[in-house]
């Protein structure tokens, strides 16, 4: 069964620096995508990132980037330059090639202070 | 513009009473989802559909029920049998089968049974 883990319920970091929230999933599958996913208090759950298992490269969006560690099962998103609007839930995400449904952890909170 | 549309953003019932609530998509996507979201939690699977007619039951499906007869509309019930149906409610769509499972997600109906 595919699992996905976030260790930290809540994080907060000063405006202008850099937070890293971790993220460890289980699968048995070689082809398979991770995502984090960003639910302000609006409640609107945005895509922050996606990273394709069989790609080395670490993926990077602007101020957000991810440390993917195929061999340890860990994917942790990097957010520098934080900004007040980073205030979210943040959710790692695991879908295997071809499944039709997405494995959620249960979020990481972070508060970006002034 | 295309993306998913969910209405009302608030619904408020009485307990016994069935309540349906709507999602719509004009992405073109085949595959649908309902989840459900409790305060400071992760996101639960109630039903998703691969194709129009079709259906699965997700983590959570007891007391819902969902129908698929059209690709842009995949609309949930809530019953009186749901023993605490007040949550916030999320619709997603993605390509489906064969793809990286990457979903996009509607702003959320919040609902409230008194």
């Amino acid at each position: 069964a595919q699992t996905v883990t976030q260790s930290q319920p809540e994080m907060s970091v000063q405006e202008a620096e850099t937070v890293t929230l971790s993220c460890t999933y289980d699968t048995s599958e070689s082809n398979y995508y991770l995502f984090w996913y960003k639910q302000p208090p609006s409640r609107q759950m945005i895509l922050v990132i996606r990273q394709e298992a069989y790609k080395q490269q670490n993926a990077t969006e602007n101020r957000f980037s991810v440390n993917f560690q195929k061999a340890a099962k860990s994917f942790s998103l990097k957010i520098s330059d934080s900004q007040l609007g980073d205030t979210a839930m943040y959710f790692c995400a695991l879908s295997q090639g071809g499944s039709e449904k997405l494995v959620f952890g249960k979020g990481t909170k972070l508060t970006v202070n002034p | 513009d295309g993306g998913i549309t969910q209405s009302p953003k608030y619904l408020f019932r009485k307990e016994g009473q069935n309540v349906t609530l709507s999602c719509e998509q004009n992405l073109n996507h085949d595959a649908m989802y309902w989840y459900r979201q409790d305060p400071g939690q992760g996101l639960r699977l109630i039903y998703y559909s691969q194709i129009v007619n079709d259906f699965q039951k997700g983590d959570i499906a007891e007391g819902y029920s969902v129908s698929r007869e059209k690709k842009e509309s995949f609309p949930l019930t809530v019953t009186s049998a749901q023993k605490n149906p007040t949550a916030f409610y999320l619709c997603a769509s993605s390509r489906g089968r064969g793809t990286s499972g990457e979903q996009y997600f509607g702003p959320g109906t919040r609902l409230t049974v008194t």
